[in-house]
């Protein structure tokens, strides 16, 4: 049974800059996509990005283009999310999760607030 | 980009009946392999969600089988034979055949 557990959450000033991280451990992390989704009062869930098994398959979501980068080391079965030029409208909880077009597993989550 | 509805927004049952959820896309599910990604999740007040249900019909490890999912093209169905106490909290479908992926708003479960 996969595991991940997300990091790096936390009290941001718009403008500002975040990075998530995502370990993923119980499975063979290297041969899968792994995705970020979040999750808004208002807005429901919503995926994000997702970054292939070598990284060279990689896209985003058009909220976030731009802004977010997804990277990954398999050295380390981690992967992260570099959020910059943070909105307040990205105030979210934001999930790690295996197999973006299956939705596998997903970690519990770590909530990132944009706010002065 | 795809949109996905589902009906009812909120449902309350009582125990041991049966509840059953909608889910319907804007645009056909079926991928370029003939795979369906259509997939319902429940999640329970303070934690992530967790899938249920994959593929339309596949139920995950550890899923009772009082749990089922139906559909096919752009009509999907989740129904709970029985509902019991653990079932409380708010189901969603998501679609991973188009991207961007996207999730319908959510039912939520309750119990009367």
């Amino acid at each position: 049974q996969g595991l991940l557990v997300e990091s790096g959450g936390g009290l941001v000033e718009p403008g500002g800059s975040l990075r998530l991280s995502c370990a993923a451990s119980g499975f063979d992390f290297a041969d899968h996509y792994m995705a970020w989704f979040r999750q808004t009062p208002g807005q429901g869930l919503e995926w994000i990005s997702y970054i292939s098994q070598t990284g060279g398959d990689i896209l985003y979501a058009d909220s976030v283009k731009g802004r977010f980068t997804i990277s990954r080391d398999n050295t380390k079965n981690s992967f992260h999310l570099q959020m910059n030029s943070l909105k307040i409208e990205d105030t979210a909880v934001y999930y790690c999760a295996s197999e973006p077009r299956t939705g596998d597993y997903w970690g519990q989550g770590t909530l990132v607030t944009v706010s002065s | 980009d795809v949109v996905v509805t589902q009906s009812p927004l909120s449902l309350s049952v009582t125990l041991g009946q049966p509840a059953s959820i909608s889910c319907r896309s804007s645009q056909s599910l079926v991928y370029i392999t003939g795979h369906t990604y259509l997939h319902w999740f429940l999640q329970r007040p303070g934690q992530s969600p967790r899938r249920l249900i994959y593929q339309v019909s596949n139920r995950d490890s550890g899923v009772p089988d009082r749990f089922s999912g139906s559909g096919s093209g752009t009509d999907f169905t989740l129904k709970i034979d029985r509902v019991e106490a653990e079932d409380v909290g708010v189901y969603y479908c998501m679609q991973g055949t188009h991207s961007p992926f996207s999730f319908g708003p959510g039912t939520r479960l309750d119990l009367k």
